[in-house]
This record gives C-alpha cells, structure tokens and sequence, in this order.
C-alpha cells in the first residue's frame, strides 16, 4: 500500500522563477493538504484541496497556487519565488473528514539562490 | 486563535531511560482534535496519536503513552525506556473541529544516545 509520494525529492531555483511541485495521495484517500516547513521550525499549513478545489488557505500569498485532479493527485505552484521561499514543502493526504488524521510524505525540498 | 507551544527545544537522554515531551495547547472551540507525529531525518511526518477533546482517557501502545489533560491544556507525550530509534523530532499539533488545518509547535528534538 504506498503512501504519501512526492516529487522531485529536491530543487534548486533562483530567485524570480516558479516551480511546480507534486503529491500522489495515499490509496484511498481524496483530501490533500500543503504544508511549508522552514528549517528548525513546525509546518505552516499553506492550503487544502479537496473535490478539486481548494477548501482551506492558510496565510500564504497568491504567488501559492495549487491544483488537485480528478485522480487526486495535486501541484502546489510557487511564483516569483523568494530567497524565504526556501523550505521542505510538504504534502499530506487524508479522507475527506475534518476528524481524519493526515500522512505525510518525505517532502520537496527546495532551496533558492 | 490557536497555539501549541512545545517548551523544550531539545532533549538529550541515554538508551532505555523514559522521557516525556510536553504539549500545551490553546483554544477557544470546544471540539477539536490534538495530535502527535514524529519527524526522522528523512522529513517524512509520521503520524503517532489523534485525541478528540471530548476523550481524556489515557492511551496506552506498546512503549508510547500519552496524557490528555483539559484542566492544563496539556497533551503530554511519554516514551518509556528510550531506544536510539527514537532518536527524531516530534511534533504537536491541534486542529478545530470544523477546521482542516493543522497547527504545529515548533518541534522537540529528541537524542537518544546510545
């Protein structure tokens, strides 16, 4: 049964451009969420999506985009990337309920130059 | 709005002592659900514990314990004879009951030497 599974497992950007991560949830389940975690610190929730919409944003700019297919699966896209950009960033899925705990996956992390 | 704060930075103990990682929570909802989940080098989460607020009976699985107290807001932790692959950082976290996001502290890292 495979878990949470994320891609690329590393990044290296520069300043200004976008990236593009991806999440594959773990079987059965239909809810993914995106988290940033900066180093030393807990995760920050970005937001959740959910029947392919995003359910839930925390506080996290619009250059933090994302999108959940009919599989699914989900992107997080980051615009105009900043130095403070650089973060493990984090995807977990879980099933649709508020109550439901949520599987995390290894994570991108993604440095900026 | 909601916090967890985690006090203790890092711990250091030696193979098979026990040590407990505190957890304290804030929230004005009367229905929300607190968790713990562990953090090896690798980055993945892996998910330990969920408490709903409305159960404080103790749990109990294998070496891990957990004490639930809404008198003191606490969801403490309780490793029992520590082992090195303990050796990670564990984090609390809450979520509203209506609510998806959750909410982390800021992490203790446990070192369990050998």
């Amino acid at each position: 049964d495979a878990g949470v599974t994320q891609s690329p497992t590393h990044l290296i950007k520069t300043r200004g451009q976008q990236v593009t991560l991806r999440c594959s949830p773990k079987s059965g389940h239909d809810t993914v969420s995106w988290y940033q975690q900066a180093l030393g610190q807990g995760p920050q929730f970005i937001f959740q999506y959910y029947e392919e919409e995003e359910r839930q944003r925390g506080n996290f700019p619009d250059r933090f985009s994302g999108h959940q297919f009919p599989n699914y699966s989900s992107e997080l896209n980051v615009n105009a990337l900043l130095l403070g950009d650089s973060a493990l960033y984090l995807c977990a899925s879980s099933l649709s309920g508020s109550n439901q705990p949520q599987h995390f996956g290894d994570g991108t992390r993604l440095s900026i130059l | 709005a909601q916090k967890v704060t985690q006090a203790q930075t890092e711990i250091s103990v030696v193979e098979k002592e026990d040590v407990t990682l505190d957890c304290v929570y804030e929230t004005r909802d009367t229905t929300y659900y607190l968790f713990w989940y562990k953090q090896p080098p690798s980055g993945e989460l892996v998910f330990l514990i969920r408490r709903n607020s409305f159960d404080e009976q103790n749990e109990i699985s294998g070496r891990y314990s957990w004490n639930f107290q809404k008198s003191t807001s606490s969801f403490n932790f309780t490793i029992t004879a520590s082992q090195v692959v303990d050796s990670a950082v564990y984090f609390c976290a809450l979520k509203k009951g209506s609510n998806y996001k959750l909410t982390f502290g800021k992490g203790t890292l446990l070192t369990v030497n050998p």
